[in-house]
């Protein structure tokens, strides 16, 4: 299974938006409404954001949201603060039942 | 509150089998529709789902790694484990157990991780 496409990294301002964007193929993120975010800061474990493209689990900032056009799922980040520098994650379930992940995306706030 | 612990086995011998065994607590492993899931981590890469296992015993595994991964489920003592055959230096990595609910990528509970290298 090859892994998702996402830019290796972001920048912005803090009060700014930023979107993350997420490729795959019609075997996972195309042909699924499973899609998922995660949130990773250094030497600390992943931390659910969004789940099935556009879900935020209990206790997350509504200034995460999550999209998908095609075979291309969104995160966008408004109102960007300092404590959202991290890494990003999407992932996605497939068509094989597995899951995969991108390559990650480091958010830097100016 | 669920948590998970992966235990730390530390360092591997080449060849040899890397297993890890994670512990969860604040919920039975046997409840609910959840996957019990192994991702790893690469020194500064991205994450790499390893596969996952339904109380039942139905396992799923990341097809790349399928000949050497083979993850079991105790649910008498609420664990689940990995083990990876014929190990070598390209399995160092931080080795995260996870919770999946529904088996759709949903991992809304993880272990702290721990750093397994292989190395003689």
């Amino acid at each position: 299974q090859s892994a998702l496409t996402q830019p290796a990294s972001v920048s912005g301002s803090p009060g700014q938006s930023i979107t993350i964007s997420c490729t795959g193929t019609s075997d996972d993120v195309g042909g699924y409404n499973h899609v998922s975010w995660y949130q990773q800061h250094p030497g600390k474990a992943p931390r659910l954001m969004i789940y099935d493209v556009s879900n935020r689990p209990s206790g997350v900032s509504d200034r995460f949201s999550g999209s998908k056009s095609g075979n291309t799922a969104s995160l966008t980040i408004s109102g960007l603060r300092s404590e959202d520098e991290a890494d990003y994650y999407c992932s996605s379930y497939t068509v094989t039942t597995t899951v995969t992940f991108g390559g990650g995306t480091k958010l830097t706030v100016l | 509150q669920v948590q998970l612990k992966e235990s730390d086995p530390g360092l591997v011998q080449p060849s040899q089998t890397l297993s890890l065994t994670c512990t969860v607590s604040g919920g039975s492993i046997s409840s609910g529709d959840y996957y019990w899931t192994w991702i790893r981590q690469h020194p500064g890469k991205a994450l790499e789902w390893i596969g996952y296992i339904f109380h039942s015993g139905t396992t799923y595994y990341n097809p790349s790694l399928k000949s050497r991964v083979t993850i079991s489920v105790d649910t008498s003592n609420n664990q689940f484990s990995l083990k990876l055959t014929s190990a070598t230096a390209a399995d160092t990595a931080v080795y995260y157990c996870a919770r999946d609910r529904g088996g759709y990528d949903w991992l809304d509970y993880w272990g702290q991780g721990t750093l397994v290298t292989v190395s003689s």
